[in-house]
């Protein structure tokens, strides 16, 4: 599985935007970028996902570099529920189907009052 | 919003025991699967299914475990003879087919406790 690499933890301010990189330097064509969250206790939660061009929802944007080889989810106001583990983690499309998803460690976000 | 539901919340069992955790995914999704956490470790994936069968297993998913699909909306799995290792949150999920959506919906999690 192509691998990806995040910072351990961030720490962050109520209301301020966060900026949550992640390095993924031997993606593959095939590879999309997915973000997902776990909030304490909870299963995870899926954030946001991208191929090639940035893309916005209502959760978050994913701002994606030009070679692919990272990205940066982007958390225009970080609220107190924000506070989770973040997962930057490649998925494969299959044709037709779905892929697993391979969770790392992920990079723990404190938000701060 | 629909939602991937769980059932035991928590479930505590003497170790050999067999446990089964129950799972109701979304209602027009065709692919599902199960993922564990051992408490401060990382999401495993165990098992995906689709089609009334296994399309891939890791190594966690020895002979003890077992899914099945027995009616239209739920989605079981289940360890026959329980170890001490077993414990942890068991995420069952499920997703679309065909049109990619990319977003993998999780439920809350089974805790398991193996005594």
């Amino acid at each position: 599985d192509a691998k990806t690499t995040q910072p351990n933890s961030m720490e962050s301010n109520e209301e301020e935007p966060v900026h949550l990189p992640c390095n993924h330097s031997t993606i593959s064509g095939t590879d999309y970028i997915h973000w997902y969250r776990q909030l304490p206790s909870q299963g995870p939660e899926y954030v946001i996902h991208g191929l090639t061009s940035n893309v916005n929802n209502r959760m978050a944007s994913l701002a994606i570099a030009e070679d692919r080889k990272s990205s940066t989810l982007i958390l225009h106001r970080a609220t107190l529920r924000d506070a989770a583990v973040y997962y930057c983690i490649l998925r494969e499309k299959r044709q037709g189907g779905s892929e697993k998803l391979v969770f790392g460690k992920g990079m723990k976000l404190t938000v701060n009052p | 919003e629909p939602e991937v539901t769980q059932t035991p919340s928590h479930q505590v069992t003497q170790m050999g025991q067999e446990v089964i955790l129950r799972c109701v995914p979304i209602s027009n999704h065709l692919y599902f699967y199960w993922y564990r956490q051992i408490l401060g470790q990382k999401v495993e994936f165990l098992v995906s299914f689709y089609n009334n069968e296994i399309s891939e297993k890791s190594e966690i998913f020895d002979d003890q475990f077992s899914v099945e699909r027995p009616d239209g909306s739920n989605f079981t799995l289940k360890i026959r003879s329980t170890k001490l290792e077993d414990s942890a949150m068991y995420f069952c999920a499920s997703d679309t087919r065909g049109r990619y959506t990319g977003e993998l919906f999780f439920g809350e999690g089974s805790r398991l406790t193996v005594l």
